[in-house]
């Protein structure tokens, strides 16, 4: 299957600053990617849509001005959580979005994550 | 929006045993995909199942779009396949995927 990368992994940051992620196709061209967010135990919740070359479209109470997303390449999309609080440590997984046909049909790719912890 | 549940929420297995992992939908949907989250947190694709039957080696999958749920199928579990299995649906096109609660599996060697 394809790859999907995320840096960094993990990061400890102290609250009032900012941390910037960032997910990489490794061996194909995404136009589409989208930044996920879960919560100990919980599941997968969609925060954005991120297209190549366009502003990402949020999903309903996520706050755009906190959660900065750029689409800057087909192989690159960062997601910045500005001003983090301890509210916001949370596990992050970004995907790439793969418009197959046949048997793969539509499908993401889902990168390794980044567990942020803000103090 | 569209509702998807998964059952059981948890279940512990010893090795070699079968299970059924459900996944019912509220809505029609045009995409429906089977993930296992490791317990590093990699979510893996298992199947793409908008309807039908897929297998792939020890694991299947059955959807039966018509009356909107999904069943996967782990047989002679390894304690490899412990984690969190997700189901998840897609109700448009553009790949915007809406996951379930997720089974967490535990097998017990």
């Amino acid at each position: 299957g394809a790859v999907v990368s995320q840096h960094p992994s993990w990061v400890i940051c102290k609250s009032g600053t900012s941390v910037k992620i960032e997910c990489r196709s490794l061996d194909f061209q995404a136009t589409t990617m989208f930044w996920y967010r879960q919560f100990p135990k919980q599941s997968l919740m969609l925060m954005a849509t991120s297209n190549e070359g366009s502003k990402a479209t949020y999903e309903q109470g996520v706050e755009k001005d906190k959660f900065l997303i750029n689409h800057a390449s087909l192989t690159l999309s960062t997601l910045t959580v500005t001003s983090a609080h301890p509210e916001d440590s949370s596990f992050y997984i970004c995907s790439a979005f793969f418009g197959g046909s046949g048997s793969t049909g539509e499908t993401q790719y889902f990168g390794p994550g980044t567990r942020l912890l803000v103090l | 929006g569209i509702q998807v549940e998964q059952s059981p929420p948890d279940l512990i297995l010893q090795e070699g045993a079968n299970s059924t992992l459900r996944c019912n939908f509220s809505d029609s949907v045009n995409n429906l995909q089977w993930f296992h989250q490791n317990p590093w947190g990699q979510l893996i694709n298992l199947f793409y199942i908008p309807s039908g039957t897929k297998q792939n080696g020890r694991l299947s999958a059955t959807t039966v779009a018509t009356e909107r749920y999904s069943l996967l199928y782990i047989s002679s579990s390894q304690t490899t396949d412990s984690g969190v299995y997700f189901c998840a649906v897609e109700r448009n096109q553009g790949g915007k995927l809406i996951f379930g609660q997720g089974t967490e599996l535990s097998v017990k060697p």
